[in-house]
């Protein structure tokens, strides 16, 4: 069985610049989440979906960051414009459906982002 | 709101030894599942053990294995005989059942001495 696929896995950008991250969650997964993991800590949801509609995002940074999840499969997160505070790995994980008992999230490798 | 402590930044063991990261978190609710996760220097994380509150038997997954107070609401994992490869980060989780999302900790960087 396939992972979770992400892309890039490194990305370097200059502040105010725009970057996008990929995410391909393991087949037949209805829940995805996009994390944001700053060095030394662990990681902080940003956003979750279920299907193509979004569950949670009240921690995502809406001036700035936004999401989508087309067609309930792949997903995609864009920052524009980046600051600073940004860098971090973005990490994109996947589960069977959030109200399993149980219901394990599988990662990705993450995008380790760094902004100049 | 809930949260998760783990209070131990970083812990080094003998390889072969055994060793014990502590997690703590703070809850209302009466049902939820704990969870230990694995972050290898590559960064892709991994599950290493969950726990259902309800069940009182101490989940174990071969060498690694937890112990569950529920009343002292702690969660401690211990790895029996380290190997160089349970190098890495470990974070302790906890499962929200409102919403189903994961609470997670700061996190313990688990070296291991040859």
């Amino acid at each position: 069985e396939a992972g979770v696929a992400q892309s890039p896995r490194y990305k370097i950008i200059e502040k105010r610049q725009s970057v996008a991250f990929w995410c391909n969650p393991i087949s037949g997964h209805a829940t995805l989440y996009w994390y944001q993991q700053i060095l030394g800590q662990g990681p902080k949801l940003l956003i979750q979906f279920q299907n193509n509609g979004v569950v949670d995002d009240s921690q995502l940074p809406k001036d700035r960051f936004s999401a989508e999840r087309l067609k309930g499969v792949d997903s995609t997160l864009k920052i524009q414009p980046a600051k600073l505070e940004d860098s971090a790995v973005y990490l994109c994980a996947s589960s069977l459906f959030s109200g399993l008992a149980g219901n394990e999230q599988f990662f990705g490798p993450g995008t380790r982002l760094t902004v100049l | 709101a809930q949260t998760v402590t783990q209070s131990q930044p970083e812990m080094s063991v003998q390889e072969a030894e055994t060793v014990t990261l502590s997690c703590t978190y703070d809850t209302s609710e009466s049902d939820y599942y704990l969870f230990w996760y694995k972050q290898p220097p590559s960064r892709q994380m991994i599950l290493v053990i969950r726990q259902e509150a309800y069940k009182q038997q101490n989940a174990t997954e071969n060498r690694f294995s937890v112990n569950f107070q529920k009343a002292a609401k702690s969660f401690s994992l211990k790895i029996s005989d380290s190997q160089l490869g349970d190098a890495a980060m470990y974070f302790c989780a906890y499962r929200r059942e409102s919403n189903y999302q994961l609470i997670w900790g700061a996190g313990t960087k688990l070296i291991i001495k040859p």
